[in-house]
């Protein structure tokens, strides 16, 4: 049972326009939610968090969405550039502070 | 500022050999985790030590044990390594629950089993 689901494997955008990346989960234990990035041949790096008792977070480029009612967020990135280039992994969170992550999605900027 | 660190970097086996996969960080972390990476497959949790001294399973235990050394240290051992093994191994570690807990990850261990 997937308890965290990014369903795009894969995404494509143009340097400059919004890169959306989305993130589904059934867990309603879950209360905090956070997006990493990840390079070939390197670790995941964490990029953003968000906690449940919020909706929105922002840092720089990148604006984390949660919609607690959908069981939803979304990560977006504006405006993308080349070295955003990577996979992205969503990742949730709760008392328990096992973080159990998305299959992730690849996440093209093309110049 | 070393993080996590992970050693060894690449590893191959020949199916039925063991090793230990090892991890240390440096961050006074309580919690340490072991995850494995494979295509389609996203992150999944091998094993975690919540603090010094505990180790519970993952999603992914079969095959795999732990030991939880110190609280620097969590390490991963391969009883009699199977082709299914083969996979990227990465070792995180957070702090304490009760607030956004985000973990730090190592570089990894490519491991091939042939």
């Amino acid at each position: 049972d997937q308890q965290v689901k990014q369903n795009s494997p894969s995404l494509s955008v143009q340097e400059g326009r919004i890169s959306i990346l989305n993130c589904d989960y059934t867990n309603s234990m879950f209360d905090y939610f956070l997006w990493y990035k990840k390079y070939p041949a390197e670790g995941p790096t964490f990029l953003i968090s968000i906690s449940s008792i919020k909706d929105k977070n922002e840092d720089g480029r990148f604006t984390v969405f949660l919609n607690k009612s959908a069981k939803h967020l979304s990560l977006h990135i504006v405006p993308s550039q080349p070295g955003d280039s990577a996979v992205y992994f969503c990742a949730a969170g709760g008392s328990n502070y096992k973080l159990t992550f998305g299959k992730g999605t690849l996440l093209t900027v093309n110049p | 500022n070393a993080g996590v660190t992970q050693t060894p970097k690449f590893q191959v086996l020949k199916t039925g050999q063991s090793m230990t996969l090892q991890c240390a960080q440096d961050m006074n972390h309580n919690s340490m985790y072991w995850y494995r990476q494979d295509p389609g497959m996203g992150l999944r949790l091998i094993y975690y030590s919540a603090s010094e001294g505990t180790t519970d399973k993952g999603e992914v235990p079969n095959g795999y044990n732990v030991s939880r050394l110190n609280k620097r240290e969590f390490s991963l051992r391969l009883e009699s390594a199977a082709p299914s093994q083969t996979s990227v191994y990465f070792c995180a570690s957070n702090s304490l629950p009760g607030r956004i807990a985000e973990a730090f990850f190592g570089q990894g261990t490519r491991l091939t089993v042939v």
